[in-house]
């Protein structure tokens, strides 16, 4: 157990509709970073947040944005969705901002759009 | 072509067998290579890291980078099928953002 809580585990929706999916990070951790991963593209870094500032942006889609709370977990919320949009997605914190800041994960919400 | 790649098997070996993954990069802001191993169904754990060129022991894992080829290996000794998992390498490419660019996978299976 990694300590990186994600909520819902899973989530089955319909394409266009709107889902939130949720992070609480390691106790202490003030980075929360965001991951796409499918078979085709594999992980893909989304977005990374370091105590509520947003720091770096990867792949991620406009229809999809996050924030980071003063209580430091994270929501990312994905609009507009589509099948192609169907992925795990998993968060990862780490006490740093840097590479060298070793990234926890948790276990990851599996998205299906249909 | 992707920055990072790696062969994305899967790979299946005897108990016992020594394993060899791999990957490419394209370029590496830091010299700094991960191994991260995930589980089915769980998310990726940080096994290794290691700087620049040479060799990184850690039990029955060794990391190696060889910088002039751009290539990065994990070897795994006396391999065990607790070791069945899929292993991500993973780099920063660039200075200034800091994001991890991880390679597909390789999806490893040990044989009893």
């Amino acid at each position: 157990d990694s300590g990186v809580t994600q909520t819902p585990k899973h989530l089955i929706t319909a394409t266009g509709q709107r889902v939130t999916l949720r992070c609480s990070p390691r106790s202490g951790d003030l980075s929360v970073y965001w991951y796409q991963q499918s078979l085709d593209q594999g992980l893909q870094f989304l977005i990374q947040y370091y105590n509520g500032e947003e720091r770096a942006k990867g792949n991620i889609l406009e229809r999809f944005s996050a924030q980071q709370f003063p209580d430091l977990h994270s929501e990312l919320n994905l609009s507009s969705l589509e099948l192609g949009d169907s992925a795990l997605y998993f968060c990862a914190s780490s006490v740093g901002e840097g590479p060298y800041s070793e990234q926890y994960f948790g276990p990851g919400t599996r998205l299906t759009v249909t | 072509q992707k920055e990072v790649e790696q062969d994305p098997g899967p790979l299946s070996v005897p108990e016992g067998a020594i394993v060899s993954l791999n990957c490419t990069y394209s370029n590496s802001a830091f010299q700094y290579f991960m191994w991260y191993r995930q589980y089915s169904r769980k998310g990726p754990e940080l096994l290794m890291y290691t700087y620049s060129s040479g060799n990184k022991e850690d039990g029955r894992f060794t990391a190696q980078v060889d910088k002039s080829s751009k290539y990065i290996s994990l070897f795994i000794r006396d391999s065990q099928p607790s070791d069945s998992a899929t292993y991500l390498c993973a780099t920063v490419l660039r200075a200034g953002s800091y994001q991890l660019t991880f390679g597909k996978g390789t999806k490893l299976s040990v044989i009893p």
